[in-house]
């Protein structure tokens, strides 16, 4: 089976502009997770979705980002606009919640996202 | 607050040695997870091992195993019989009530041959 799927993997891009990171969670998991990580502030939950339904955005730094999740099989985070303090790798991860399960939560690749 | 402390921020190991890397946790829930991440130099996250807070037995999967000590609230990893391979950051991550993960600082691993 495939595992947590990102796109792109390598992303550079100049301040003010837009970027959308993209994820497929592994088929069959209900929920997903959107991290950041760096060097200063380590790995760092920004949002999570279960069912397709956001439960907790505390982590979204500010209004410059954002996070959709239209069916179970995609979900979308999206800087608008940019700045070089974005640069960072951001991880989607994919769990089952809520059925017993050890709810272990399975990481894609990451995208490494620099903002010039 | 932080919940997850590692305290050693780099550790070498020799080639088919153990390696202990510890983990200790702070939460007031009853009902939590504790689990191990590695991160090799090619950055993806790979899950090692999972703890119940209610499994009364220490978690083992193949030469990860995880010794549990909840009234001391740590979660140590161990690694037996280590391989070059092994060479990573590894985190320690915690999931209680809410089912977000919190994350330690982590542990480099160095195994020298």
């Amino acid at each position: 089976d495939a595992g947590v799927i990102q796109s792109p993997r390598h992303e550079v891009t100049e301040m003010g502009q837009e970027v959308t990171l993209r994820c497929k969670p592994i088929s069959g998991h209900n929920s997903l997770f959107w991290y950041r990580q760096t060097m200063m502030r380590g790995l760092e939950l920004l949002i999570y979705f279960n069912n397709n339904v956001p439960i907790d955005d505390s982590g979204m730094p500010e209004d410059r980002f954002s996070a959709k999740m239209p069916n179970a099989s995609f979900s979308t985070l999206k800087i608008q606009p940019s700045e070089p303090r974005d640069s960072a790798v951001y991880f989607c991860a994919s769990s089952l919640l809520g059925q017993g399960a050890q709810e272990t939560q399975y990481f894609g690749p990451g995208t490494r996202l620099l903002v010039l | 607050a932080q919940k997850i402390t590692q305290t050693q921020p780099g550790m070498f190991v020799q080639e088919k040695e153990a390696v202990t890397l510890d983990c200790t946790y702070d939460t007031s829930d009853q009902s939590y997870g504790l689990f191990w991440y590695k991160q090799p130099s090619s950055g993806e996250m790979i899950f090692l091992i999972y703890q119940g807070s209610y499994d009364e037995q220490n978690a083992t999967e193949g030469r990860y195993s995880l010794n549990f000590q909840k009234a001391r609230k740590s979660a140590n990893l161990v690694i037996s019989a280590s391989q070059l391979g092994d060479s990573a950051m590894y985190f320690c991550a915690m999931r209680d009530d809410d089912y977000k993960l919190s994350f330690g600082a982590g542990t480099t691993v160095t195994v020298r041959a």
